[in-house]
């Protein structure tokens, strides 16, 4: 069975301090990776795609950046946070041959990150 | 443009009486729209609740049901009779087109024993 772990599970960070958010996916391999961030009171964004190791896509641009170290590994980044990139991160992956998940995503557990 | 417009929460209800959670779409970029409804239970990731790719036709599971009215632009989720297990945050979502899923905002469902 496939499994999607993210960590951590919350952050509490500085703003203009770095970030770096990961997401683990096992059981599945090759799997289309996304990257989602919802706004407290906002709807889910896709933020980033990627179809294989080493290449992302951007859908939104939010001053963050994401990369595909390894088939199974997705991160998002940020070496200077804004008090705007508060929310709920979600990693996600699917098996439709399209970048954008328009099909079935399984998600992961999410992070919560507070930036003060 | 595309978008999904869902009930806002919260919504309380009492166990086994009824729920519906309204959802409504636009999708003038995307031909033949895909739309879901996800489910996130508390401490819990997103997951897929139900999917229907085909106007007309209804998608069911854990006893929730949602039919694809292409006519009504509509894709409401309904329980005849809610646990209190049900209480989760609820997301409409339109796909399809090669675009990214568009998510509602969640409806956050909360039913007392």
């Amino acid at each position: 069975a496939q499994t999607i772990h993210q960590w951590p599970v919350a952050e509490i960070k500085a703003v203009g301090s770095p970030l770096s958010l990961g997401c683990t996916i096992k059981g599945k391999s090759s799997p289309n990776l996304y990257w989602y961030w919802q706004a407290t009171g906002g709807t889910l964004q896709q933020l980033f795609y990627s179809i294989t190791v080493g290449q992302v896509e951007s859908v939104v641009q939010l001053n963050l950046s994401a990369s595909r170290p390894k088939d199974d590994q997705f991160i998002l980044s940020t070496e200077k946070l804004l008090l705007s990139h508060s929310g709920f991160y979600l990693c996600a992956w699917s098996l439709d041959w399209g970048g954008r998940g328009q099909n079935t995503l399984y998600f992961g557990a999410g992070t919560r990150l507070s930036v003060l | 443009g595309d978008s999904v417009t869902q009930t806002e929460g919260p919504v309380t209800v009492s166990e086994s009486e009824s729920l519906i959670i309204n959802c409504t779409y636009s999708a003038t970029s995307i031909a033949y729209p895909n739309l879901f409804w996800y489910v996130r239970y508390p401490g819990e990731g997103l997951q897929l609740l139900l999917k229907v790719i085909t106007a007309g036709q209804k998608g069911s599971s854990r006893g929730f049901e949602a039919t694809y009215n292409k006519e009504t632009t509509s894709f409401h989720l309904q329980k005849a009779s809610v646990q209190e297990s049900d209480s989760a945050v609820y997301y409409c979502a339109l796909g399809g087109g090669g675009r990214a899923l568009i998510f509602g905002t969640g409806t956050t469902v909360s039913v007392s024993p």
